[in-house]
């Protein structure tokens, strides 16, 4: 069973860093390419990150680039998204989520929580 | 910059029919675009519903179906439900490992 497992998520202040892991499990890891989408309370959904299987490719949306970086450690089966210079709009749950081809999510985390606020 | 549209809101009676359609700001949809389905309940994470345009997720209800109409892709659920009750969103595949979803509809069973 492919299950995908985030972790990271906190209360941080405007300005400050946080690291988002995601968990991958029931599926081999290193053949995918990952993607973090991220949800604003109440706001639909949004992609954020990009990564491809071996990490050649990596893409940010244009609200996050040159702040948030995508990785991913395919020994450990683990996605990673490092948020620097966090901003009151980046609060939102992060989802990281499985991309098969023809380009579409198949599989979905279950979320987990940023919020950043003074 | 691009912008996916989608009904903010729509309503549909129990056992009737509903088409929930994606735009763009400027242009049409077509299948080039990948055009995808996800549905989601209040605090749970997105379902897969539809992918290239009209292929069916495993385990989703025939009752869901996507398509092209006009300039636009559109999820049509047919024989609707009271757990049908929630959002739905599109995603169009832009190339190059970027995806631009739409604000979502609202779906309301009553």
């Amino acid at each position: 069973e492919v299950q995908l497992v985030e972790s990271g998520g906190g209360l941080v202040q405007p300005g400050g860093s946080l690291r988002l892991s995601c968990a991958a499990s029931g599926f081999t890891f290193s053949s995918y390419t990952m993607n973090w989408v991220r949800q604003a309370p109440g706001k639909g959904l949004e992609w954020v990150s990009f990564i491809s299987s071996g990490s050649s490719t990596i893409y940010h949306a244009d609200s996050v680039k040159g702040r948030f970086t995508i990785s991913r450690d395919n020994a450990k089966n683990s996605l990673y998204l490092q948020m620097n210079s966090l901003r009151d709009e980046d609060t939102a749950v992060y989802y990281c989520a499985r991309v098969v081809r023809p380009y579409y999510f198949d599989y979905w985390g279950q979320g987990t929580l940023v919020t950043v606020s003074s | 910059q691009t912008v996916v549209t989608q009904e903010p809101s729509f309503s549909v009676s129990p056992g009737g029919t509903v088409t929930l359609t994606c735009g763009l700001s400027s242009g049409s949809v077509s299948t080039s675009y990948y055009p995808s389905w996800y549905q989601q309940t209040p605090g749970q994470a997105p379902r897969t519903l539809i992918y290239n345009t009209n292929s069916r997720s495993s385990g989703v209800p025939d009752r869901f179906s996507g398509s092209i109409l006009g300039n636009k892709a559109a999820l049509t659920i047919t024989g609707a439900q009271a757990d049908d009750e929630c959002d739905y969103y599109c995603v169009l595949y832009m190339g190059s490992g970027i995806w631009v979803f739409g604000g979502g509809t609202k779906l309301t069973v009553l």
